[in-house]
This record gives C-alpha cells, structure tokens and sequence, in this order.
C-alpha cells in the first residue's frame, strides 16, 4: 500500500489566497483526520471523518477552514482567506474501524507558508 | 483532564540505550503509543501497548507502562544515528477511541 497520499507537499502562498489542501487516505480505512502541527501548540486534531461524514469538527480553528471529504479515497481541507498565523505543517491521517488497537496513519504532510 | 507530557530533548551516543519517557494524567487511557517524526516527515507509528500489559517489546524497542504512576516509557536498545528524530507519546480514552492526546514530543539527538 503507498500510505496516506498528501498533496502539495509545500505550499507557500500570499496572504489573502485561497489554499487548498489534498489527502488520499489507505485504501479501506474510513476513518479521516486532519491535524495541524506547529512550535507552539504541537499537533491539533482539527477534524475527522468516518465514511465520508464529518463528525467532530470542533478543533477547526475558525470559518476561514473548511474541509470536506466528497468520497472514500478523497479529502480537502481549504483555508479562505488564508493569514500568515495558518502557517504550519497540516497533516493527514486514516485509520480502520477493523483494528482494535485504533492506531493512525499518517501522511508525510503539507508544509504550508503564508507570507 | 487530558494532558500527556514528556522531556522536549534527550541526548545520548551511538550504541548507548535511550530512554524516552512519558506521563499521562487520565486512567481511563486503553491504548498508548510511540510515533517517531523524522525531519520533514510525517508522524510514523513504532509501537503501542494496550492499558492492561505491563511491557511490550519489539526488536529494539521496549515499551514499559506502570499504570498506577501513569508513566510510560520507551526504550531503545543500541541507539543509532538514524533514531534521531523527535519521539511522540499518545493516548487514547475510553470512549474517545477517535482522538488521539498527543504529547509534545521529545527531540533525541544522538551522537558519536
């Protein structure tokens, strides 16, 4: 299996752009997370999905994000206007109902620069 | 309250054991992991251990849970340069099987 697919993998756009960010989860999981990592606030769960469904969005940080998740292999998180405080590297995630042990796999990630 | 915390940095030579260690505050935790973030890289799954074990080991990795102090910890067995990479400790409550309590990582720096 290739893993989670993430795209782009660096991003650095102008303040006001709209920016939109893309994850192809493992084939058969269908569980979605989408987190943001930075220096100051470590990793936060901004929301997930399970089959295709968003079900807790409350870490998303304000109206500007949105994200959606259209089908099983396809995801979006969109940022609009985008400001230089969503600078961070955004992470993708998917999991399986099937394992017990409820372990997450995660992208290689999406460097993303406001400027 | 939910809050894992670890040491942010740790540093030992090349073929020394490491020791990464974590402290969780909630008991309802049912399975708790180690994830290793390499520079530029995403966050990559070494190992769990689920509530009710003591130790679980694989290869070089030893994890050791002491439920009553809330206090796990990974080993790593003759440290290399390639372990260098920032460590992640998180758990999962009962009942919030969908969210992951992330530590803030531990930063290992390995040395010759």
């Amino acid at each position: 299996d290739a893993g989670v697919i993430q795209s782009p993998r660096h991003e650095v756009t102008e303040m006001g752009q709209e920016v939109t960010l893309r994850c192809k989860p493992i084939s058969g999981h269908d569980y979605l997370f989408w987190y943001r990592q930075t220096m100051m606030r470590g990793l936060e769960l901004l929301i997930y999905f399970n089959n295709n469904v968003p079900i807790d969005d409350s870490g998303m940080p304000e109206d500007r994000f949105s994200a959606k998740m259209p089908n099983a292999s396809f995801s979006t998180l969109k940022i609009q206007p985008s400001e230089p405080r969503d600078s961070a590297v955004y992470f993708c995630a998917s999991r399986t109902t099937g394992l017990g042990s409820y372990e997450q796999y995660f992208g290689p990630g999406t460097r993303l620069t406001v400027t | 309250g939910e809050d894992v915390e670890q040491s942010l940095f740790l540093s030992v030579r090349e073929g020394d054991s490491s020791v990464i260690n974590c402290t969780y505050t909630d008991s309802s935790s049912t399975y708790l992991y180690w994830y290793k973030q390499e520079p530029g890289a995403g966050l990559q799954l070494l190992t769990y251990i689920f509530s009710n074990m003591d130790m679980k080991q694989d290869q070089r990795l030893t994890v050791l849970l002491n439920k009553k102090d809330k206090h796990l910890s990974l080993r790593i067995a003759d440290t290399q340069t390639g372990d260098s990479a920032i460590y992640f400790c998180a758990e999962v409550l009962v009942g919030g099987y969908n969210k992951l309590i992330f530590g803030a990582g531990t930063r290992l720096a390995v040395h010759p």
